[in-house]
């Protein structure tokens, strides 16, 4: 089983509309969680971190859920600017980031 | 201000070939991370150094892989002999120490082994 697991997608989704992604981990002693996304051919950027109360920045939401060992993301109001690939990324403890391999986001007009 | 920078940013070698990889991270980022993505894969970890020191070289995919890092700012990723499957684009990423959450990445190198 993979540390880190995302639906690959691809989720095709109108303009406008709201969309949520989940991603689970294998250790219920990770510590920390994030969010990054990725365009086509680009670097990784940090989206949001994810906080154990939940938090929202703009039209993203972020939540965590410790004993089901899953975080989510919710987009609402989508913008084709949105499409993106996803990641979901966990800190285990140690000083490095494990990454999911991503969720794939098209936003169509 | 500047972010990381990595060169070349495209490379294409031949098989059996030793190549260099080269990574500028943001000025006073302690923490450096070297990562490969394969083509339609997620990223996988390499190696990260804390300052000079590398306490992690576990994701080193083989001992054709080795990384070192200098004066607390530039890092160089070496495969010797390449072999096609290296074949990635290579991403390098930094952080301040205490907020390693928050990596900033460079536009990768991509690597083409033919």
């Amino acid at each position: 089983r993979k540390e880190v697991e995302q639906d690959p997608g691809p989720f095709n989704v109108p303009e406008g509309a709201t969309v949520a992604f989940n991603c689970t981990y294998s250790n219920s002693a990770s510590q920390s969680f994030f969010w990054y996304r990725q365009d086509c051919r680009k670097e990784p950027k940090l989206l949001m971190s994810v906080y154990s109360s939940g938090n929202e920045d703009g039209r993203f939401t972020a939540q965590l859920n410790r004993a089901s060992q899953y975080i989510s993301l919710l987009i609402r109001d989508s913008k084709l600017s949105d499409s993106a690939t996803y990641l979901c990324v966990v800190n285990f403890g140690n000083e490095k980031l494990t990454f999911g391999t991503g969720t794939r986001l098209t936003i169509i007009p | 201000g500047a972010g990381v920078s990595q060169s070349p940013s495209n490379k294409v070698t031949e098989k059996g070939k030793d190549v260099e990889l080269r990574c500028d991270p943001i000025s006073g980022h302690t923490a450096l991370y070297w990562y490969r993505q394969r083509l339609g894969q997620g990223l996988e970890f390499l190696i990260y150094f804390q300052g000079n020191s590398a306490p992690d070289k576990s994701g080193l995919p083989s001992d054709r892989f080795s990384a070192e890092r200098t004066g607390e700012s530039v890092s160089t990723l070496t495969i010797q002999r390449t072999q096609q499957e290296d074949s990635a684009v290579y991403l390098c990423a930094s952080s301040l120490w205490t907020e390693w959450g928050t990596q900033y990445f460079g536009p990768g190198t991509r690597l083409l082994v033919l």
